[in-house]
């Protein structure tokens, strides 16, 4: 089976510039969450959808990030303007509603460099 | 969520056990104990996770002490590819997301 696949796996852009993400969840599973992952520090929750849902933004800066899961399954995260402070690893991750909630299955991340 | 405290860092010698402790002295009767770890380069895996019962998959072991507040993960012989970030999480069994932490960074070295 495959695992949660994200891509690109680096990026490298200039600030102000707009850049998106990928993830497709494994499949069957409706709850899709993006990650934040700073250096040296634990993932932050940015968002959450239950099926094409977002159910929890709470943390996702509106003014230039934004995310979308139009029919439930893939998943795209963009920024745009990018900034110099964005620069992070961006993790997603899925899990099947039968399982336990803190049973997440992780993608290998998307490095963002912004200069 | 309760909050968990872990040691910064931690070394083992190849083929020993290692032990990671992990302090969760505010956690409440619904909460779980979850352990993830995350390997350079690569986004966290799920461990194992308890509520007060030691637990043991192919994986670790989850010991649990009685009054609950603090646990120890423990790989019992530990490689060079056991080398990560490994994070402590307390949560319930409804809630909608893990809140990762710093986690102890385990060094295993030959």
């Amino acid at each position: 089976e495959a695992g949660v696949v994200q891509s690109p796996r680096y990026k490298i852009i200039e600030k102000k510039q707009p850049v998106a993400f990928w993830c497709n969840p494994i499949s069957g599973h409706n709850t899709l969450y993006w990650y934040r992952q700073n250096l040296g520090q634990g993932p932050e929750l940015l968002i959450r959808y239950e099926n094409e849902e977002a159910v929890d933004d709470s943390q996702l800066p509106k003014d230039r990030f934004s995310a979308e899961r139009l029919k439930g399954v893939d998943s795209t995260l963009k920024i745009q303007p990018a900034e110099l402070g964005d620069s992070a690893v961006y993790l997603c991750a899925s899990r099947h509603r039968g399982t336990n909630t803190g049973e997440l299955f992780f993608g290998e991340g998307s490095r963002l460099t912004v200069l | 969520d309760a909050k968990t405290t872990q040691p910064t860092s931690m070394d083992c010698a190849e083929g020993r056990a290692a032990n990671l402790p992990c302090n969760h002295s505010t956690i409440s009767g619904n909460e779980y104990v979850y352990w993830y770890r995350q390997i350079h380069s690569q986004g966290p895996q799920y461990i194992i996770h308890g509520l007060k019962n030691n637990e043991t998959n192919e994986m670790a072991s989850l010991i649990i002490t009685e009054d609950r507040k603090s646990s120890t993960l423990i790989l019992p012989h530990a490689t060079l590819r056991d080398t990560a970030v490994y994070y402590c999480i307390v949560l319930t069994g409804t809630a909608s997301k893990l809140t990762f932490g710093t986690g102890t960074r385990l060094q295993v070295t030959l």
